[in-house]
């Protein structure tokens, strides 16, 4: 099974700064089966980025993701006060895991 | 619009059964792999299980297997989810959420979950 360690845990960040999250696998991905997810408070996740780098339909090009192998990032270049979440990865290839999670909140 | 609505979930005692269903519109259902994903209260998300559109293939977590079972009824358009078994830390809000056509997919749409309880 393919374990996914996030980092950081929270990220502390003022509006219209760039954030940069880590997604690490234990083993590497193929076929870049990796997604990045949004989830607000009382909400369920909603999908940003598949296929390492595709942004999903209605998403704003300021979410952007980059990686390969064992090493994935997700980028948002200017946050905006919508954008204040958790954020996991998932590798939807064999296990299906997800990793635990990085909140990004307002510094 | 595609639209996955859960329903079934509740307070059960441990060692009880539940099943929670999820019923689909908006999309060709028996086209679709369907999966189910839980969320402990203030957790992570965990990936439970999965079953691909005309619903042969199964898939569970480790967490899970032998405990539930994952089926759907194309002509309803809905899928289940029965726990058996249920422990305290099967308490969780379960969602139903839609990939593509294949099982190895990313979850696209989700619904908004039904909250499920184990406890005395």
């Amino acid at each position: 099974e393919i374990v996914l360690t996030q980092s950081p845990g929270t990220l502390s960040l003022s509006p219209g700064e760039r954030a940069t999250l880590s997604c690490r696998a234990s083993q590497s991905i193929i076929s870049n089966y990796l997604a990045w997810y949004q989830q607000k408070p009382g909400q369920a996740p909603r999908v940003l980025i598949y296929g390492a780098s595709i942004r999903a339909t209605g998403i704003s090009d300021r979410f952007s993701g980059s990686g390969s192998g064992t090493d994935f990032t997700l980028t948002i270049s200017r946050l905006e006060p919508e954008d204040f979440a958790v954020y996991y990865c998932q590798h939807y290839g064999g296990s299906r895991t997800f990793g635990q999670g990085t909140k990004v909140e307002i510094k | 619009e595609v639209q996955l609505l859960e329903s079934g979930g509740g307070l059960v005692q441990p060692g009880g059964s539940l099943r929670v269903s999820c019923a689909a519109s908006g999309f060709s259902f028996s086209t679709y792999a369907m999966s189910w994903v839980r969320q402990a209260p203030g957790k992570g998300l965990e990936w439970v299980s999965g079953i691909s559109g005309s619903g042969g293939s199964t898939y569970y977590a480790d967490s899970v297997r032998g405990r539930f079972t994952i089926s759907r009824d194309n002509s309803e358009n809905t899928v289940f989810l029965q726990m058996h078994s249920l422990r305290a830390d099967d308490t969780a809000m379960y969602y139903c959420a839609r990939g593509r056509i294949i099982i190895q997919s990313p979850l696209l749409e989700w619904g908004q979950g039904t909250l499920v309880t184990v406890s005395s």
